[in-house]
C-alpha cells in the first residue's frame, strides 16, 4: 500500500525538551511539507522540501528544524525554542507540478 | 500569509440538502484545490480545478472557479451524515504549482 505515515500519533513533551516527529512516504514524491494546525484553524506551513538535501522555511519556521537526507523521509524537530508547541502537526507530500497533496494522519503534540 | 478564505466558517444542514461553501483568494493562481478533514485526521484531496477551467464535477461534488472575482465554490449535493467534516480550499503560491496555501476551513455538520 502506498501512502504517507506519521508517527507517533500522540506525543507529550516536557518543557525544555526537543522532540522529533517522523514522516515517511513510499509514493516516490519529490516534495514534502510540514504544517501546523491549531484548534478550529487552518494549516500553516512550517517547512517544505522539493528535493533531497534541500528545504525551505515556511511561514512559521521559528523553533522548528527539519532534514531531508532521504527522499522518503522528512522528520520535524520541535525545539525548546518553540514557545507554544501544543498543536496538531500534519505532514504531506506531492509530485512536482500542480498536483494534489497526500497527507499523513497527523501527530498531536502536547506540552506537559 | 493566508491566501484562501472559506465562507461560511460553519454550516449546519439536514441530510439530503445541498451544502455550498465558498473560497476567496487574493493573488493569481495556477490551480485551486478542495480538501476534506474528518475530526483529528489528515486531509483528503477532493478535487482540483485549474485556472483555465470554470466548473468541474466529481460524483456529488461540483466546484466552480471565477478568476475575475478570485473566488471558488464547492457544492455537495444530497448531503449525508458522513459528509460531516471540515472543508478547506488550497491555492498554489508559486509558479511551480506547489507549496499549497490553505484557508481556515468551513466546518460542515450534516444532521440525520
Amino acid at each position: 500500500d502506498g501512502g504517507i505515515t506519521q508517527s507517533p500519533k500522540y506525543l507529550f513533551r516536557k518543557e525544555g525538551q526537543n522532540v522529533t516527529l517522523s514522516c515517511e512516504q513510499n509514493l516516490n514524491h519529490d516534495a514534502m511539507y510540514w504544517y501546523r494546525q491549531d484548534p478550529g484553524q487552518g494549516l500553516r506551513l512550517i517547512y517544505y522540501s522539493q528535493i533531497v538535501n534541500d528545504f525551505q522555511k515556511g511561514d512559521i519556521a521559528e523553533g522548528y528544524s527539519v532534514s531531508r537526507e532521504k527522499k522518503e523521509s522528512f522528520p520535524l524537530t520541535v525545539t525548546s525554542a518553540q514557545k507554544n508547541p501544543t498543536a496538531f502537526y500534519l505532514c504531506a507530500s506531492s509530485r512536482q507540478g500542480d498536483t494534489e497533496a497526500f497527507f499523513g494522519q497527523g501527530t498531536r503534540l502536547t506540552v506537559v | 500569509s493566508q491566501q484562501g478564505e472559506e465562507d461560511p466558517q460553519a454550516l449546519s444542514i439536514q441530510e439530503g440538502e445541498n451544502a455550498t461553501m465558498n473560497c476567496s483568494y487574493k493573488t493569481s493562481i495556477n490551480n485551486l484545490q478542495w480538501y476534506r478533514q474528518n475530526s483529528g485526521r489528515g486531509l483528503v484531496h477532493l478535487i482540483l480545478i485549474r485556472s483555465n477551467e470554470r466548473e468541474k464535477h466529481s460524483g456529488r461534488l461540483r466546484v466552480t472557479l471565477d478568476t475575475s472575482k478570485k473566488s471558488s465554490s464547492l457544492l455537495i449535493t444530497a448531503s449525508r451524515a458522513a459528509d460531516t467534516a471540515s472543508y478547506f480550499c488550497a491555492t498554489d503560491r508559486d509558479n511551480y504549482g506547489q507549496n499549497f496555501v490553505f484557508g481556515p476551513g468551513t466546518r460542515l455538520s450534516v444532521l440525520p
